[in-house]
């Protein structure tokens, strides 16, 4: 059973360019989770998604910033006309229930560079 | 307001020290506490996961323990090894929507 995948891994956009990354969860599991780490700080959540329905996006920037996960497919955050503060690593994490005592698998991460 | 707090930001030591690294939360109304170890460059591995009713949990030199009450964990590594150096990341969820994270505590295990 794969981990949590993340792509790509490393991202290099100039600034006002799309940055597209992508995840997709653990085989059976339903809930996606995305978070951003800025450089020497920790883990912030943006995003949980359930198949087809954003649950919870306090985390989420107002502007710029979306977030799907369709019924298909792997989730997909979206970050329109980047800047050189949205350099960061933004890290997926997926769980197979909601409301269980299971934990949350973390991907390895897309590093987002913006020139 | 939800905030994790860790203590110290960073930490060298020689090989074979015994150490212990804290983290403290804001609200102690938590659902699971649990402790990461992130490598640089890399993802997060997950170490031990304390649920709300749990005092403690171990895996081989790791404990982790939680007092609910002072809104404090630490992490216990016995026989500190080079490999062990990596920034451990503690993490707090108060529903099973999402973690609140510190901002990691930095080891050095020095040969």
């Amino acid at each position: 059973n794969a981990g949590v995948m993340q792509n790509p891994r490393h991202l290099v956009r100039r600034r006002g360019q799309e940055a597209r990354l992508r995840c997709s969860p653990m085989k059976g599991h339903s809930h996606v989770y995305w978070y951003r780490q800025l450089p020497e700080e920790g883990l912030k959540f943006m995003v949980y998604l359930q198949k087809e329905n954003i649950i919870d996006e306090s985390g989420m920037p107002k502007e710029r910033f979306s977030a799907e996960f369709p019924k298909e497919g792997p989730s997909i955050l979206r970050i329109q006309q980047v800047v050189r503060g949205d350099s960061a690593a933004y890290f997926c994490a997926s769980s197979p229930l909601a409301q269980s005592p299971d934990t949350q698998y973390f991907g390895p991460g897309t590093r987002l560079t913006v020139l | 307001k939800q905030e994790v707090t860790q203590i110290p930001a960073a930490l060298s030591v020689p090989e074979g020290e015994n150490l212990v690294l804290n983290c403290s939360f804001t609200d102690s109304a938590i659902y699971n506490l649990q402790w990461f170890r992130q490598d640089p460059g890399k993802g997060l591995t997950s170490l031990l996961l304390i649920q709300s009713s749990q005092r403690e949990q171990t895996s081989g030199r790791l404990n982790a323990s939680l007092d609910k009450s002072s809104g404090r964990s630490t992490l216990y590594i016995a026989a500190s090894q080079p490999g062990d150096s990596a920034t451990y990341l503690c993490a707090v969820a108060y529903n099973f929507n999402k973690f609140y994270f510190g901002s990691g505590t930095k080891l050095n295990v020095k040969p």
